[in-house]
């Protein structure tokens, strides 16, 4: 099983659209956990981190099952502008600050 | 708005030939890191650095590899002989780790060419 699996995508959703990444994690000693954004060969940037109840930032709300070993990214009213790779990262066990990195699902929105 | 910068952009070179990648974290940083990414795979972690010494390493992350801190502002990468599969982006990273761990600032990348 992979470390951080995710759905490559690429997610094609129109301009205000509500899409959903999902994202497993094979690690049940991780404690943090992270969505960050690349764009196209740009270096990844912090979206949002992920905490047990979950969270939200705007158009974005991140989930966390800790049981499930899943995490969730919700995009509401999508933008032209989000279009980008969404990527789920953990950290390697408890306490490291080792990231293990998902290979990214893309999503690109349209007009 | 701080940020973490690297040089340089890009760089081709010869197998077999010594490269050094350097980076320049934000300045009230305590925690330093590499991160590579071949063209089209993720992004993969290679070593972090704290109190001047290696805190974690990866598998990628053999002895052809070396990290320095050579004065209070730079933080750099050595290659010592360079292979095909050393071709990727490499990423420098910052954190002040007062917060979780993984809210990493990145740099822009430095492209690495082996020919």
């Amino acid at each position: 099983r992979k470390e951080v699996e995710q759905d490559p995508g690429p997610f094609n959703v129109p301009e205000g659209a509500t899409v959903a990444f999902n994202c497993t994690y094979s690690n049940s000693a991780s404690q943090s956990f992270f969505w960050y954004r690349q764009d196209c060969r740009k270096e990844p940037k912090l979206l949002m981190s992920v905490y047990s109840s979950g969270n939200e930032d705007g158009r974005f709300t991140a989930q966390l099952n800790r049981a499930s070993q899943y995490i969730s990214l919700l995009i509401r009213d999508s933008k032209l502008s989000d279009s980008a790779t969404y990527l789920c990262v953990v950290n390697g066990k408890d306490s490291s600050y080792k990231l293990i990195f998902g290979s990214g699902t893309r999503l690109l929105v349209r007009p | 708005e701080p940020e973490v910068t690297q040089t340089p952009s890009h760089q081709v070179t010869q197998m077999g030939q010594e490269v050094i990648l350097r980076c320049v974290p934000i300045s009230n940083h305590l925690y330093f890191y590499w991160y590579r990414q071949i063209l089209g795979q993720k992004v993969e972690f290679l070593v972090s650095f704290y109190n001047n010494e290696i805190s974690e390493k990866s598998e990628i992350f053999d002895d052809q590899f070396s990290v320095e801190r050579p004065d209070g502002s730079n933080f750099t990468l050595k290659i010592r002989s360079t292979k095909l599969e050393d071709s990727a982006m490499y990423f420098c990273a910052s954190s002040d780790g007062r917060v979780a761990p993984g809210e990493l600032f990145f740099g822009e990348g430095s492209r690495l060419t082996v020919l």
